[in-house]
């Protein structure tokens, strides 16, 4: 039962271009989304959060965009720099269901930038 | 100001064994989850405690995983006759009260059972 899916396991991008990942979710009670950051051996960094009653939020390199009426948010890195290469975890915090500790990931999107 | 501190980083043990997994939380926090990665998946939520108090344990396996969160000392996840399964990356994370999807987590424990 996947309620956050990142469909893409890995990405190529080349070094000063957009990186794009993708995530959809199925439970339209959810109302709090993040984006968290993987190095290999390290635990998740949390990189960026949305609310659900916005459907951008920009910090930096990093914009996150929601579409409520698809059920998709997506993550844009600009310009992508080399170390940027880490896996990204989408996630979800149903916080009007749960009191928002119970946060749901998505496999990961592992993304390479190329120098 | 000390991160989410997890250990032992890497545990291995045998089949039948018990593991115990260490996690203190961030200075000022007072709540702590357990996720548990497998392979080529995402985290799944396991755990969330206060001090003294399990809040939810949704997550657990109902048989051979337990954890606690004592007043004084680390939070532990204990798993009892170990099975290769139970093979993963389990990582803690904790919060401020209040803001309980402002995670923090720690570098994990990987667990490798033989």
């Amino acid at each position: 039962d996947q309620q956050v899916k990142q469909n893409s396991p890995s990405l190529s991008v080349q070094e000063g271009r957009i990186s794009i990942l993708n995530c959809d979710y199925t439970n339209s009670m959810f109302d709090y989304f993040l984006w968290y950051k993987k190095y290999p051996a390290e635990g998740p960094t949390f990189l960026i959060s949305i609310s659900s009653i916005k459907d951008k939020n920009e910090d930096g390199r990093f914009t996150v965009f929601l579409n409520k009426s698809a059920k998709h948010l997506s993550l844009h890195i600009v310009p992508s720099q080399p170390g940027d290469s880490a896996v990204y975890f989408c996630a979800a915090n149903p916080s009007g269901l749960t009191g928002g500790f119970k946060t749901i990931f998505g496999a990961g999107t592992r993304l390479f930038v190329k120098a | 100001n000390a991160g989410v501190m997890q250990n032992p980083r890497h545990l291995v043990r045998r089949r039948g064994q018990e593991a115990r997994l260490r996690c203190s939380p961030m200075k000022g926090h007072s709540h702590v989850y357990w996720y548990r990665q497998l392979p080529e998946e995402g985290l799944k939520f396991m755990v969330y405690l206060q001090k003294e108090n399990i809040i939810d344990e949704s997550g657990m396996p109902k048989e051979r995983f337990s954890a606690e969160f004592p007043k004084e000392g680390p939070s532990i996840l204990r798993i009892q006759q170990v099975v290769r399964g139970d093979s993963a990356a389990y990582f803690c994370a904790s919060s401020r009260s209040g803001t309980e999807y402002e995670q923090y987590f720690g570098p994990g424990t990987r667990l490798t059972v033989t």
